[in-house]
């Protein structure tokens, strides 16, 4: 089945404690991006990758890392994660440029304390 | 001005009645445009999307563009309970860029 995974789906933890979400996709999709949404501000895109070892800032990048070493992983890392980053958060891929449907994950939420 | 503009709603409609949900977009370069539904806690799903001036019909979605003013919108046809959601308009650049969402009530 076609499906861009991400893990873990719900994660607590607290200021500081570096944390990695995982996002892979089965689709051999070129681009792949990350979003957080917040209450009364939307989705709103953290880092989008075009293709391996491409990566680039969305509209929210700071706290944030990516890698993108393989096609079908793109993971999200908080190197110190503040409570400010509480949000719930979703992978999404494309399978490449002058194609329309973005294919998003199931979402993980997150709360820092 | 924001990128992307739409009415938070909510916006509550009767069971079978039309919903019309409006967006408005401030790139006048925007070539994409894109209506997505997300229930509560799931995630977004595309519905539509359409980059023509004009209507494009799929079911009982419509799409309309008008690219002078800058401005898109969705009908929803005999609304359901089950329509009831966010609706997000998104336009696209290199990336996505959403709105912050209308939510839709349908009433039975």
């Amino acid at each position: 089945e076609a499906q861009v995974t991400q893990n873990p789906r719900y994660l607590i933890t607290v200021t500081g404690k570096k944390l990695t979400v995982t996002c892979s996709q089965n689709m051999n999709h070129e681009y792949m991006s990350w979003y957080r949404q917040d209450p009364g501000l939307g989705l709103r895109q953290i880092y989008y990758s075009m293709n391996v070892e491409v990566t680039d800032k969305g509209d929210v990048p700071e706290g944030y890392k990516v890698s993108r070493k393989e096609k079908r992983n793109f993971p999200l890392i908080l190197e110190s994660p503040s409570p400010n980053q509480t949000s719930l958060y979703f992978c999404a891929s494309i399978p490449g440029q002058g194609v329309y449907e973005q294919y998003f994950g199931p979402g993980t939420r997150l709360t820092v304390t | 001005q924001k990128e992307v503009e739409q009415n938070s709603g909510p916006l509550s409609v009767p069971e079978g009645a039309i919903a019309s949900l409006n967006c408005t977009y401030s790139d006048r370069g925007s070539q994409s445009f894109f209506w997505y539904r997300q229930y509560s806690g799931k995630s977004p799903e595309l519905i539509m999307f359409i980059y023509s001036n004009g209507d494009k019909e799929d079911g009982r979605f419509t799409a309309q563009l008008n690219k002078a003013s800058q401005y898109v919108s969705l009908l929803i046809r005999d609304s359901q309970p089950s329509d009831s959601a966010t609706y997000l308009c998104a336009v696209k650049r290199t990336a996505l860029i959403f709105g912050k969402g209308t939510t839709l009530s349908v009433s039975s």
